[in-house]
């Protein structure tokens, strides 16, 4: 079965500043890759998914994530974040059978 | 277009009391999940239904919790009797199709086990 690990829990970060969120997965098949944000006391939204093709994905909100298949990785980036990207943000992961979600990374942005 | 509706969004229960959950997926949504999330972790996948029928329930405490979908649209996730590790945050999510790569989420149901 395929996991998922997010490498950081919580990430602070400056307005306007730059920011990597890392996840790493491990499967013995193909995969698919997303990254969700949830936002305090909603639930889940989909930013940006990886199914096949370019490595580079860019979803919404200006973030992007680039698929490493030797790193086995799939880290979120954004430039320049904004306050209201203050969330917390799920790395998943689906091959055969059900989608399987990290422990999450809770990115805090400060003014 | 509606989004998925959970209710109650939130609830607080003592331990051996039943609680139950209900959800209303995106309209013509096939599939449908239950998640529990517990604080600081990811969400886990209860069950899966596709229509009325179960496709994946390998990870739902069969002993306590049960799930139904009884006409392949809203659907139930009953707890009983509950203990206090069950406090989490219950997610339902919908997809068009089984194969579907992008779930939809409701805003989801905190239960509190005292």
């Amino acid at each position: 079965a395929q996991s998922v690990t997010q490498l950081d829990s919580q990430v602070p970060v400056f307005e306007e500043a730059p920011v990597e969120l890392r996840c790493n997965y491990s499967s013995s098949v193909s995969v698919y890759l997303f990254w969700y944000v949830q936002y305090p006391n909603q639930g889940l939204q989909l930013l940006l998914k990886y199914l096949s093709g370019s490595t580079l994905v860019k979803g919404i909100n200006g973030f992007e994530a680039e698929f490493n298949k030797s790193q086995t990785s799939f880290h979120l980036r954004k430039p320049s974040v904004h306050i209201s990207d203050t969330a917390e943000y799920f790395c998943a992961v689906r091959g055969v059978g059900d989608m399987r979600f990290g422990a999450g990374t809770r990115l805090t942005v400060k003014p | 277009e509606a989004g998925v509706a959970q209710s109650p969004r939130y609830k607080i229960i003592e331990k051996r009391q039943s609680v139950a959950f209900w959800c209303n997926p995106i309209s013509g949504h096939a599939t449908l999940y239950w998640y529990q999330q517990i604080l600081g972790q990811g969400p886990k996948l209860l069950i899966q239904f596709q229509n009325n029928g179960v496709v994946d329930d390998s990870q739902l405490p069969k002993d306590r919790f049960s799930a139904e979908r009884l006409k392949g649209v809203d659907s139930t996730l009953k707890i009983q009797p509950a203990k206090l590790e069950d406090s989490a945050v219950y997610l339902c999510a919908s997809s068009p199709t089984t194969s579907a790569n992008e779930q939809f989420f409701g805003p989801g149901t905190r239960l509190t086990v005292l």
